[in-house]
């Protein structure tokens, strides 16, 4: 069974600093794995979406990267901003199921001014 | 456009009462999906559709049921809410599979639902 972790649980920085999220999947047999940012009270956002054959995806000050072999994709934030307090989550569409996503728990991060 | 859309936003139901959720996209989406969010878990899948008329399981479909009468709105039924069903609902929409190339979900804002 698929199952996606994401530590820490929850992350303060100061702001300016780079900063690196962590999501693992228990199952390297996937399409795809996607990040979304969640504000409170609001629905996901996604972020960026990586395909099994690729390494990185880059939008602006955010790259992640995937490596499916040890099950692992990164979400690296550059120069963090108050505005980029949020929760951020991860999400797998695994082989054996291509309708569904596969969500982890979530970092809750806090950008501090 | 205005994207995902869910109505209500906030409810409050007593233990056995009934309600409907209603999800609405303007994207022209085949797939739509109902996931629900707890604290301190990631987004569960309830059921989903694959184009208008069809509906399918997800992860955690007990005591719900859904509809997909036409293709912009999937519609979530409680038929006896339970407090175990309080949570927040989650709506999405998507062009094809999700396994296909470069195909992203859209959410909605949610429900939040609490059953007393």
């Amino acid at each position: 069974k698929q199952e996606v972790t994401q530590i820490p649980a929850a992350l303060s920085v100061p702001e300016g600093e780079n900063l690196v999220l962590n999501c693992s999947f228990t199952d390297s047999a996937i399409y795809n794995l996607q990040w979304f940012r969640q504000d409170p009270g609001k629905g996901l956002t996604s972020l960026l979406l990586i395909q099994s054959s690729q390494r990185e995806q880059t939008s602006g000050r955010l790259n992640a990267s995937l490596d499916k072999s040890s099950g692992r994709s990164t979400l690296y934030i550059a120069a963090s901003q108050p505005g980029d307090s949020a929760t951020y989550l991860c999400a797998v569409v695994h082989m054996d199921s291509s309708y569904k996503l596969i969500f982890g728990s979530g970092t809750r991060l806090l950008v501090r001014p | 456009n205005a994207g995902v859309t869910q109505t209500p936003k906030f409810r409050v139901l007593k233990t056995g009462q009934s309600m409907t959720l209603l999800c609405a996209q303007d994207m022209n989406h085949e797939y739509m999906y109902w996931y629900r969010q707890d604290p301190g878990m990631g987004l569960r899948l309830i059921h989903y559709s694959v184009g208008e008329g069809t509906t399918a399981k997800g992860e955690v479909p007990d005591g719900y049921n859904v509809s997909r009468l036409k293709k912009q709105n999937f519609l979530l039924g409680l038929e006896s809410a339970a407090p175990s069903q309080t949570s927040v609902y989650f709506c999405a929409s998507s062009t094809r599979r999700l396994a296909d190339s470069y195909n992203e979900q859209f959410f909605g804002p949610g429900t939040r639902l609490t059953v007393l």
